[in-house]
């Protein structure tokens, strides 16, 4: 079964401390990693997408890295307005029965970041 | 500006009593898709559509219909609805091309 992994679920750091957040995925064949942002009573935000194993990706604070069987987001210096939830989803493969269309979401790490 | 509507933003409905949840989006996007978001479980996918007139089953589809006339429009409809679909729905949508989905801004849904 096409599983997605996210750990830790709750985080919480100081302003400036780094960090990182983990998504492990267990699917027959991937297609794409994306990354959201999620603040509380929102939709979530579109982040990165990731395509294959050695990737990566940078905005901001922000950075995204792909394996064969997991993903970090790597936050550097977090400031308060970090703080959110972060998901991370993955699209399975047309070849390996997958649809285009489907995504899977791993249920989220929760980020408090303190002044 | 680029969005995802979503109407009506809450709900509180009785079992059994039909009741859809309009999605528009004004970016020409093929792509549509409903979630449900709930404590626990994350974000799970009910149904979406690749294009007018195609639809698919996601992972949670039990109690559900769409339909896709429209490019611009993606209804979900709850034609029994039960308390188990207490929930916080999402819309979202998509060019084919980027994958990039935009979400609307939730729906949360009540039903006694």
């Amino acid at each position: 079964e096409d599983q997605v992994t996210q750990s830790p679920e709750a985080l919480r750091l100081q302003e400036g401390e780094s960090s990182s957040l983990n998504c492990s995925y267990t699917v027959s064949g991937l297609r794409g990693l994306f990354w959201y942002r999620q603040d509380p009573g929102k939709g979530p935000e579109f982040l990165f997408t990731l395509y294959s194993a050695g990737e990566e990706k940078e905005k901001e604070r922000l950075k995204a890295t792909l394996t064969k069987k997991e993903s970090f987001l790597h936050i550097t210096a977090p400031k308060p307005e970090d703080s959110a939830t972060y998901l991370c989803a993955v699209q399975v493969s047309m070849n390996y029965g997958g649809s285009q269309g489907n995504l899977i979401f791993g249920k989220g790490t929760k980020l408090s970041v303190k002044p | 500006e680029a969005q995802v509507t979503q109407n009506p933003r809450y709900l509180i409905t009785v079992t059994g009593k039909k009741l859809t949840v309009t999605c528009s989006q004004n970016m020409n996007h093929e792509y549509m898709s409903w979630y449900r978001q709930d404590p626990g479980l994350g974000l799970r996918q009910i149904y979406y559509s690749m294009n007018v007139e195609v639809t698919d089953k996601g992972d949670v589809p039990e109690g559900y219909k769409v339909s896709r006339k429209e490019k611009r429009n993606f209804p979900l409809i709850l034609e029994s609805p039960s308390p188990n679909q207490t929930s916080l729905y999402f819309c979202a949508s998509s060019s084919l091309s980027y994958n990039e989905q935009f979400f609307g801004p939730g729906t949360r849904l009540t039903v006694l």
